[in-house]
């Protein structure tokens, strides 16, 4: 079992506040890094696919950033919404295996209105 | 459909009881996953499909779990004789292109 974490566990922030989470991973055999955002009752959804050192990717106000050397990864939410009330998964897969995604447990995020 | 489903969304079990789980997956999707999620935990892997094949079942707790895919297509995980610790939300996903894997929105499983 490989050891991916996340922090915070949870954080609550006021509308219109920036907020950022981080992910920790094995920096050996990685192959890919992936977030996910899960509302209650639905299903995880993709947010993004991360496999170049240094990357960077961008939707709408979510950002994240790729440290395959040190084994992190950041993702941002510029001026928080509540619709953005979530749990933010990452997972990693290492190269060579079935591309099994091994989680983390989560960063719980409450938008205040 | 459009997207992976999961039925049923909530199964409560007495201990004991058999269950079985269905997933259907994104049409097309060769690649299947089942991840098991505790509460308080990451969703974790429970076993790997490609196509019919069953390739990886390294993550299923104990014999009780047993998942089937005989078409390739829709599968379903199966549980015997469920324990209290089997309360679980277990998830499905489908592997499109660029190793993206697609989720139902999983099966909730209590037992008493």
């Amino acid at each position: 079992i490989l050891n991916v974490e996340q922090s915070p566990q949870s954080l609550h922030v006021q509308e219109g506040d920036s907020t950022n989470f981080t992910c920790s991973f094995p920096s050996s055999n990685f192959y890919a890094l992936h977030w996910y955002r899960w509302e209650t009752a639905k299903s995880p959804e993709a947010l993004f696919v991360m496999t170049l050192n240094g990357d960077e990717k961008k939707k709408g106000r979510i950002s994240a950033t790729l440290n395959t050397k040190e084994g992190y990864s950041y993702l941002y939410i510029k001026g928080s919404q509540p619709e953005d009330s979530a749990t933010y998964l990452c997972a990693f897969t290492s190269s060579g295996g079935a591309n099994n995604l091994f989680f983390g447990t989560g960063t719980r995020l409450t938008v205040i209105p | 459909g459009a997207g992976v489903s999961q039925s049923p969304r909530y199964k409560v079990a007495k201990r004991g009881q058999d269950v079985a789980l269905r997933c259907d997956p994104i049409s097309g999707h060769v690649s299947l996953f089942w991840y098991q999620q505790a509460l308080g935990q990451g969703p974790e892997f429970l076993t790997y499909f490609q196509n019919e094949a069953q390739l990886d079942k390294s993550g299923l707790p104990s014999d009780r779990f047993f998942a089937e895919r005989p078409e390739g297509s829709v599968s379903t995980l199966k549980i015997q004789r469920t324990q209290q610790e089997d309360s679980a939300v277990y998830l499905c996903a489908s592997q499109g292109f660029f190793n993206e894997q697609f989720f139902g929105p999983g099966t909730r499983l209590t037992v008493l």
